[in-house]
């Protein structure tokens, strides 16, 4: 059974600091999701990433994946207030490529502080 | 483009009764799914279709039941409900480039 660890799952954090959310998980894949959600909203897709050694940059937000240590990570670099928001990672590791289904981190709830 | 549209918003059930979630999307993706969300709990797959007249369970899939007669919808089916169906539903359709998620349902079981 896949199981996909965030860590930490809770984060406060200074305007203008850096700091990293990390996704582990436990079955070999190479395509992970990250999503942002606000409160009472749905999610929305931040980076889709495909490939071992795929890096995605939007703003301040830049995520990677490293299919080898099972491992994905998502920087944000200078946080400001509106990136506050429960962010996902989710892992699509069915076996043969062919029934797609993500299975879900438990969420890092990001709040950043003037 | 509306994407994924979900139907209702919010909903109240007594025990016991049924209902049905609606999820239709546009986008004419083979691939569609169900998932609740609890607090602090990340989301859980409770059914998922590769293509019409196909479906398949996921990880939480009791007390539900799913159909895709048409490419464009996938509803999703609750019997008897009960309070730990309590929970907020989204559905999804997309392809390993990318998933797009209504904008979900919240249901509570009273």
């Amino acid at each position: 059974e896949l199981k996909v660890e965030q860590n930490p799952l809770f984060l406060s954090m200074q305007e203008g600091k850096n700091y990293t959310i990390y996704c582990n998980y436990s079955t070999t894949s190479d395509r992970l999701y990250w999503y942002r959600q606000d409160p009472g909203k749905s999610l929305e897709s931040l980076f889709v990433l495909l490939s071992n050694g795929a890096v995605k940059q939007e703003g301040r937000l830049m995520a990677s994946l490293d299919t080898k240590a099972r491992l994905s990570t998502l920087h944000i670099t200078a946080a400001v207030h509106d990136l506050s928001a429960t962010y996902f990672c989710a892992v699509d590791a069915s076996p043969g490529g062919s029934n797609y289904k993500l299975t879900f981190g438990k969420g890092t709830l990001l709040t950043v502080n003037p | 483009n509306a994407g994924v549209t979900q139907t209702p918003k919010f909903r109240i059930l007594k025990i016991g009764q049924s209902m049905t979630l609606q999820c239709t999307q546009d986008m004419n993706h083979n691939y569609m799914y169900w998932y609740r969300q609890d607090p602090g709990m990340g989301l859980k797959l409770i059914y998922y279709s590769v293509g019409a007249g196909i479906t398949d369970k996921g990880e939480v899939p009791n007390g539900y039941n799913v159909s895709r007669s048409t490419t464009e919808d996938f509803p999703l089916r609750l019997e008897l409900a009960a309070p730990s169906q309590t929970s907020v539903y989204f559905c999804a359709s997309g392809r390993p480039s990318g998933y797009t998620f209504g904008s979900g349902t919240r249901l509570t079981v009273v």
